[in-house]
């Protein structure tokens, strides 16, 4: 059981906006950045967003990040059909003095 | 370009140990700390730990304390992940990342390919 919580699963059609959802407590997410990796099928995960809504260099502006109390949230949108990939929010826990994950949304563009 | 590049799928008996490399290029391997994470077959990222490159020093998380052991030959620019006492449910893919801290933020970029560790009688 991951400490983080996500959807299972997201979908949508091109052109759509999607968002994924990422709840924790007040150790990680409510006193922490959260980051968000995104996994494309049978490749290592890779930064995507990092510090709640910071897009590294490379990483489209249709992709956007936020962060309240202890949720978060991933936006996609202008959805397109190479964005399928499983995507995990992660933070650091505090009282577990550990990195936790959530359990992945695997993305699905219809 | 920053890399991490590991070593090749393992298979393993119940019981034995496994050690797993990740070579760095295309920075200096002393200046950023290296984490271990991994991901059994369809399932979520788990952190195990990390590793400064530099003092050797490193921290597990709780779950892998007494079976997990980092270290690093600086030399090569490579840190090893060895697990030892491997049971079925140590299965799984073991990436290896850089991190990246800036102003009391950290998080992992670029990750290693994965290597697949399969632990089966």
């Amino acid at each position: 059981q991951s400490v983080l919580t996500q959807p299972p699963s997201a979908s949508g059609t091109p052109g759509q906006r999607v968002t994924i959802s990422c709840s924790g407590t007040s150790s990680n997410i409510g006193s922490n950045y959260v980051y968000w990796y995104q996994q494309l099928p049978g490749t290592a995960p890779k930064l995507l967003i990092y510090r709640n809504n910071q897009r590294p260099s490379g990483v489209p502006d249709r992709f956007s990040g936020s962060r309240s109390g202890t949720s978060a949230s991933l936006a996609i949108s202008g959805l397109r059909s190479e964005d399928e990939a499983d995507y995990y929010c992660a933070a650091w826990d505090d009282s577990l003095n550990n990195w936790v994950f959530g359990g992945g949304t695997k993305l699905t563009v219809l | 370009q920053v890399q991490l590049v590991q070593s090749g799928a393992e298979v393993k008996k119940p019981g034995a140990s496994v050690k797993v490399s990740c070579k760095a290029s295309g920075y200096t391997f002393t200046s950023y700390d290296i984490n271990w994470v991994r991901q059994a077959t369809g399932q979520g990222l788990e952190w195990m730990g990390w590793m400064n490159p530099n003092s050797g020093n490193t921290g597990y998380a709780q779950k892998f304390q007494g079976r997990v052991t980092m270290t690093r030959n600086t030399s090569i620019s490579t840190a090893y992940m060895e697990l030892s006492s491997l049971r079925s449910d140590d299965t799984a893919v073991y990436y290896c990342a850089r991190v990246m801290a800036v102003a009391s933020s950290s998080w992992f970029d670029p990750w290693g390919q994965g290597t697949l560790v399969t632990v089966s009688s």
